[in-house]
Order: structure tokens, then sequence, then C-alpha cells
């Protein structure tokens, strides 16, 4: 099983609201990322969570704000969001062994900000 | 730092015809490299790695890549199009980490019937 679900699937928000994404996945990955690809582009990468720890911050502004709970779920909290942070967030995870570094992606959340 | 270049922003082949997306990459240290594929308003897929195991990997749905070094490649190729290949594919490359993953700007491929 390489399954990683990502709810929800769309999201509409307005720049004052709150919001969070959901992550889970029960590979026993001990690694978790999100990503934001903005139509036409590549991934890139915002977040990365080893073992439930915040590894990786990639200069993300403040009103992104992720959560591990337990190293099946991963979040990310959305607050006073802009129109430009619309995109197409995914989530991935991936082992933390030697030669094992390929990364799995959830379908993703289509986040629309207005 | 690591960094990879796909040639071609767009690739357009007859259904049953070779495809083959070009990839090079850029890395100070012996790199992981991979081939994603995404279909329109999903996520993505892996289709393959490379871990200096086998310079020849092989794939899922027929789709194979070969690491040349002396090339600084990792060319994705696929003996026979099908329709079902029509999407966008995505190279990467990856430290001994593994956890910076760098992506392409990648390339679509459009298959004509």
């Amino acid at each position: 099983d390489t399954e990683v679900t990502q709810t929800p699937k769309h999201l509409v928000m307005g720049m004052t609201n709150k919001k969070s994404l959901k992550c889970e996945q029960h590979m026993g990955h001990r690694a978790m990322y999100w990503y934001k690809q903005k139509a036409k582009k590549p991934p890139e990468l915002m977040f990365v969570y080893s073992y439930e720890k915040l590894s990786i911050n990639e200069s993300v502004p403040s009103r992104f704000s992720p959560e591990c709970p337990n190293s099946s779920l991963l979040n990310l909290h959305l607050h006073a969001l802009q129109p430009e942070d619309s995109a197409l967030y995914l989530c991935a995870s991936s082992q933390e062994r030697q030669g094992k570094h390929e990364q799995y992606f959830g379908p993703g959340t289509r986040l629309t900000v207005t | 730092a690591q960094s990879v270049t796909q040639l071609g922003s767009h690739v357009s082949v007859s259904e049953g015809a070779l495809v083959l997306l070009r990839c090079n990459y850029s890395s100070s240290v012996p790199p992981y490299l991979f081939w994603y594929v995404q279909y329109p308003n999903q996520g993505l897929q892996l289709l393959l790695k490379y871990t200096s195991a086998a310079t020849l990997v092989k794939g899922i749905n027929g789709f194979e890549a070969e690491f040349k070094k002396s090339e600084t490649s990792f060319h994705l190729t696929k003996p026979s199009a099908h329709m079902s290949d029509a999407a966008e594919y995505f190279c990467a490359v990856s430290d001994s980490s593994g956890n910076k993953l760098v992506f392409g700007a990648g390339t679509i491929l459009r298959v004509k019937s």
C-alpha cells in the first residue's frame, strides 16, 4: 500500500478565514512533506517533518503553519491567506532509510483564496 | 546545489512511437534521481528511481531510464506510446538525505492518435 490521502480535495476560503489541510499515511513512513504547486509549475517544497519534528522550513510565510500530531498525520493550518496563495497543495511521505528516499504523493488539495 | 534540467517543455509523439523525455542533472555528490508523472488535477506518481544499484532502471507502465554519469543524464524512454501516457512528467533529484527533492520544470507529453 503506497497511499497518501489528503482532505479536502477542494477548498475555497476568504482572506480572513482559518482553515486546515489534512494529510494521512499508513505506510510507516517517518518523513512527511508539504509542497505547493502553482499552475504549469513544478512542486515547490514548503516543509519537511522527520520523526514528527520540523526539520526543514523553506522560508514559508507564517500564515502557513504546519503540524505533525503523530507519525501518520500531517496538517497545514492556514490563516489570513492572500489570493496568490491559491495553488495545489501536495503532501508526500517517505521512509527515512538509505536507498529508500522515494517520496509518495497524495492527490492534493486545490486551494482557492478569494 | 543540486538541480535538474528537462529539455523540451512539450513533446508530441504518435501512438505506438518511441517516447524520449530528456533530463540532465547537476550534482556535486552521487545523486538520487527520480521520474514522476502527473495527470491533470492529480498528485504525482512515482515512475522509477535511480539509487546507484543499476544504471538501467525499469519502472511502471513500461517506462525505463538510463543513468549516464559521463553525460550527467537520466532520460526517460518507452518503446511504444499509448494514449494513456499523455500527462506531465517531472524529473527530480535529491541528495543522500532524500529530504530535499528538487524538480525539473516538467515536460508535457502529448500522444496523437
